[in-house]
Parts: C-alpha cells; sequence; structure tokens
C-alpha cells in the first residue's frame, strides 16, 4: 500500500526557512516523479514543485521559484521541500503526492500524503 | 499564472447528472491530454478521480467521466450520490508547470 508522510511544518517568522521532508513507502520510489502542491486555509489548490524520477528535472511555481527547492534522497525514499525567506502567503497545508505515471510526468497526482502545516507568522 | 476557471457551486438532486466545467487556454487545457480532476472532502487529503481527460484510475466509480473540448474540459457525475458532496478541482499540465482550478462546491440537494 502506499504511503506518504510529510513532516516539518511549523510556526515560522517571515524571512525565516523550513525544511518539509516526505517519507514514501509501498511504491518504488525512485521511478516516479512526485510534487508538493499547498493549501492556505479555507483556499484552493496550487502546485509548488515537481521533481522528476531521477532528481534530475526540477519544476516551481513562479510563486515560490528563488526562494524554495525540491530535491530527493532517492536511497531513503524521502521527498524534501526546502522552503527559504518565507512570506505570510507561504501559510498553508502543504501535501506531496506521487505522479501517476512510471518514470515519466503525467501530471496527474495519484496518491497524496495528509499533509504538514506551515504558519508564517510573527 | 492564473488558475483554472471552474464554478464556485454546482448542485443536484440525488440521482441526476451534474457536469463542472474547467476553462483555460490554449497554453495549458486546450494545448495537453493532461487534464485530471481531484475529488476532496473537508479535512481530507485531494482524491484522483480522472487523468488524462477521461481516464479513470482503478477503484474510481464509472459515474465519474471527463471530456475536453477546446480549451474547457468538463467532468461529469452521474447518479449523484450524497457522498459525492465534496469539493472538486480541475488541474492542467501547463508546459513546465501545473496549474490547479479554482474549485468547485458540489452540493447534493
Amino acid at each position: 500500500e502506499v504511503h506518504l508522510l510529510e513532516s516539518g511544518g511549523n510556526l515560522v517568522q517571515p524571512g525565516g526557512s523550513l525544511r518539509l521532508s516526505c517519507a514514501a513507502s509501498g511504491f518504488t520510489f525512485s521511478t516516479y516523479a512526485m510534487s508538493w502542491v499547498r493549501q492556505a486555509p479555507g483556499k484552493g489548490l496550487e502546485w509548488v514543485s515537481a521533481i522528476s524520477d531521477s532528481g534530475y528535472s526540477t519544476y516551481y511555481a513562479d510563486s515560490v521559484k528563488g526562494r524554495f527547492t525540491i530535491s530527493r534522497d532517492n536511497s531513503n525514499n524521502t521527498l524534501y521541500l526546502q522552503m527559504n525567506s518565507l512570506r505570510a502567503d507561504d501559510t498553508a497545508v502543504y501535501y506531496c503526492a506521487k505522479d501517476s505515471l512510471l518514470r515519466y510526468f503525467d501530471w496527474s497526482l495519484d496518491y497524496w500524503g495528509q499533509g504538514t502545516l506551515v504558519t508564517v507568522s510573527s | 499564472q492564473s488558475a483554472l476557471t471552474q464554478p464556485a457551486s454546482v448542485s443536484g438532486s440525488p440521482g441526476q447528472s451534474i457536469t463542472i466545467s474547467c476553462t483555460g487556454t490554449s497554453s495549458d487545457v486546450g494545448a495537453y491530454k493532461y487534464v485530471s480532476w481531484y475529488q476532496q472532502h473537508p479535512g481530507k487529503a485531494p482524491k484522483l478521480m480522472i487523468y488524462d481527460v477521461t481516464d479513470r484510475p482503478s477503484g474510481v466509480s464509472n459515474r465519474f467521466s471527463g471530456s475536453k473540448s477546446g480549451n474547457t474540459a468538463s467532468l461529469t457525475i452521474s447518479g449523484l450520490q450524497a457522498e459525492d458532496e465534496a469539493d472538486y478541482y480541475c488541474s492542467s499540465f501547463a508546459g513546465g508547470r501545473m496549474v490547479f482550478g479554482t474549485g468547485t462546491k458540489v452540493s447534493v440537494l
């Protein structure tokens, strides 16, 4: 059974940094692209970033480009999101999600974690 | 990066069919087959319902179907059931990024 477990969410001051982790199990992690998607309180879904199965290719939303870095450790089945220069509008539940297509991007996310809350406030 | 446009709410009675639209542009919905639909119940993670415009993941009811015409994709729920009451989001590949729709709240009357 596929399982994704996010961690690392916390209260952080504006301008601060945070690293989110997503531990994956139940599938061959190294053969699937992964994404981070966030949802501000009471708002809709916003795609944040994606990474290829190898980690070679990465993609970012304009709203986080230059501030966030996605990475993965295929030997430990873990996805990361390093978040720097955090702003109040980064406050959201952050989900990690698995792409549905083996070895390539289909840009459809078939398994999601339960999310981790990031609050940016002074 | 504008979100795809969805109606804020759609409602129907049990057993009826409803359709949710998702309007984008020739740079996203109109350009690629990578349109998906997600269902989200309150406090829960989203669930993939449709991918590649028309395909259903294993385990998703065949009451859910997807289509696309030009820059607009649609999700149809037939035989509406109480458990279908949820928020629904479309998404599309948009050339090096992914974009979600604004979301639609489906109410079962």
